[in-house]
C-alpha cells in the first residue's frame, strides 16, 4: 500500500510570491491534516479536511488556505509569502479524525 | 491552548540498552496518544499509539505506558539500536481535536 505522497519535496520562493503544495493520502483515507514544522515552534496544526470539507483550522493567518478534492487529494496554498513561512510542511492522512495518522515526507519551503 | 511537552530535549544511550522517553500532557480530556519517530530529512513515522482506556501497549521492541493520574506518557525502546537515533515526538488528541505535539526528544545511540 502506497504511503502519503507530498510534492514537491523542495521549493524555493521569493517573498511576496504564492505557493501550492500537494498531498496524496493513503488509499482509502479520507482525512488529510496539514502541519507546519519549524525548529522554534515545532509541529503546528494548520487545518484538516475530511470529505472535501474543512473540519478544523489552526491559528494561522488567512494567507494559508487549503482544499480537498473528491479523490481525497489535498492542496494547501500560501499567498504573499514571508520569510517566516520557511518551514517543513507536512501532511498526514488517516481514515477519519486524527487517530493513526500517517505522515508524508514533507515539502521543504524556503522563502528568500 | 493545551500543549504536550517532553521532559528532556536530548537523550544518549548505549547500544543495546533500553531507552525511556518521557512526555507530559496537560489536557485531562485527552483520550488518544501517539508516538512518532522523525529521522533527519524525513516526515514523522508512526511508532505506536494508545487510548485512554489502556495503561500499557506493546509493539515490536517498543512499549508505551500511560499514567492518566499524573498525565504522563512514556515510550520504552528495548535493546536500542543505532537505527533508533532520531527525534521522538508524543502527541495527544481529545475526541475530534487535532493532535497537539510536544517539542520532541532527540535520541542518540552510542555504539
Amino acid at each position: 500500500k502506497a504511503g502519503v505522497t507530498q510534492t514537491p519535496r523542495y521549493l524555493i520562493k521569493t517573498r511576496g510570491q504564492q505557493v501550492t503544495l500537494s498531498c496524496s493520502p493513503i488509499s482509502g483515507h479520507r482525512s488529510v491534516s496539514w502541519y507546519q514544522q519549524t525548529p522554534g515552534q515545532g509541529l503546528q496544526f494548520l487545518f484538516e479536511y475530511f470529505s472535501e470539507t474543512q473540519r478544523n483550522k489552526g491559528n494561522f493567518p488567512g494567507r494559508f488556505s487549503g482544499r480537498q478534492f473528491s479523490n481525497s487529494r489535498s492542496e494547501m496554498n500560501v499567498s504573499t509569502l514571508e520569510l517566516g513561512d520557511s518551514a517543513l510542511y507536512l501532511c498526514a492522512s488517516s481514515g477519519q479524525g486524527y487517530t493513526e495518522a500517517f505522515f508524508g515526507q514533507g515539502t521543504r519551503l524556503t522563502v528568500v | 491552548g493545551e500543549s504536550v511537552g517532553l521532559h528532556l530535549p536530548t537523550l544518549s544511550v548505549q547500544e543495546g540498552d533500553n531507552s525511556i522517553i518521557n512526555c507530559a500532557y496537560s489536557n485531562s480530556a485527552s483520550d488518544y496518544f501517539i508516538w512518532y519517530k522523525q529521522e533527519s530529512g524525513k516526515g514523522p513515522q508512526f511508532i505506536i499509539d494508545i487510548r485512554s482506556n489502556m495503561d500499557k501497549r506493546q509493539g515490536q521492541r517498543v512499549t508505551v505506558l500511560l499514567n492518566k493520574t499524573v498525565k504522563h506518557l512514556s515510550l520504552q525502546i528495548a535493546a536500542t539500536q543505532p537505527g533508533d537515533s532520531a527525534v521522538y515526538f508524543c502527541a495527544d488528541s481529545s475526541g475530534n481535536t487535532p493532535l497537539v505535539f510536544g517539542k520532541g526528544t532527540r535520541l542518540s545511540v552510542i555504539a
